[in-house]
């Protein structure tokens, strides 16, 4: 049974770093076509594909917030990391970890947390 | 960078009722296109993958097609436990990526 788990701060102020964790089970993060990847979403918007690593510790940021992004891993954990720099009120949202399974090409997001809300205010 | 337009953003229905939603992507992105049902304080739930294939254990009512830049996803027979917002989502390798449409809220007429 695959389940992930988001943690890490509700509430972070303006500049601050924010870090957040994906607590995983169910599979391996070293198994070939795996990997895990960070999704936000603003309240009452879409989401937004924010980061992903994979089995072989490939990391992948989207562009508009590749310099403030850092994702990582601990396979002996299970787990993946966040770090998002200089928070801003905008970056408000729930964060979401989620798996990626890679079969042929092929992006399967076949299982996600539940969701971390993250606010930035002051 | 590639847009994906959905629409329509949002529409009212009736238990029973045939759903259609597009999603229109600026550029041919072959068939990298899944969807997505969104219930409120949940978490996105994967029913479609590739365009048109069904994601293990999603009801036959859901069916999605299309290729290129024009993409489909239709609910045969609305259900109660449908109502609820869907998104179209473009990925791909070359380089990684993913670019969700804006969303299709759909509730009740």
């Amino acid at each position: 049974q695959v389940t992930l788990r988001e943690s890490g701060p509700a509430l972070v102020k303006p500049t601050q770093t924010l870090t957040l964790t994906c607590t995983f089970s169910g599979f391996s993060l070293s198994a070939f076509g795996m990997c895990v990847t960070w999704i936000r979403q603003p309240p009452g918007k879409a989401p937004e594909w924010l980061a992903r690593i994979d089995w072989d510790d490939d990391k992948f940021y989207t562009s508009s917030l590749k310099t403030r992004l850092t994702i990582s891993k601990d396979t002996s954990k299970n787990q993946v990391a966040l770090t998002m720099t200089n928070m801003d009120p905008v970056d408000t949202g729930t964060y979401y970890c989620a798996r990626i399974r890679m079969v042929a090409g092929t992006q399967l997001f076949d299982f996600w947390g539940q969701g971390i809300l993250v606010t930035v205010s002051s | 960078d590639i847009q994906m337009t959905q629409s329509p953003s949002s529409l009212s229905a009736s238990v029973g009722d045939r759903v259609t939603i597009t999603c229109q992507a600026s550029q041919d992105i072959v068939n990298y296109l899944n969807w997505y049902q969104q219930k409120p304080g949940k978490a996105p739930k994967l029913l479609i993958y590739d365009a048109s294939n069904l994601e293990t254990g999603v009801p036959l009512r859901f069916s999605g097609s299309g290729s290129g830049t024009h993409f489909t996803f239709t609910i045969s027979s609305l259900q109660p436990e449908d109502f609820a917002t869907y998104y179209c989502q473009h990925y791909d390798n070359l380089p990684p990526l993913c670019t969700f449409g804006q969303g299709t809220k759909v509730d009740v007429k």
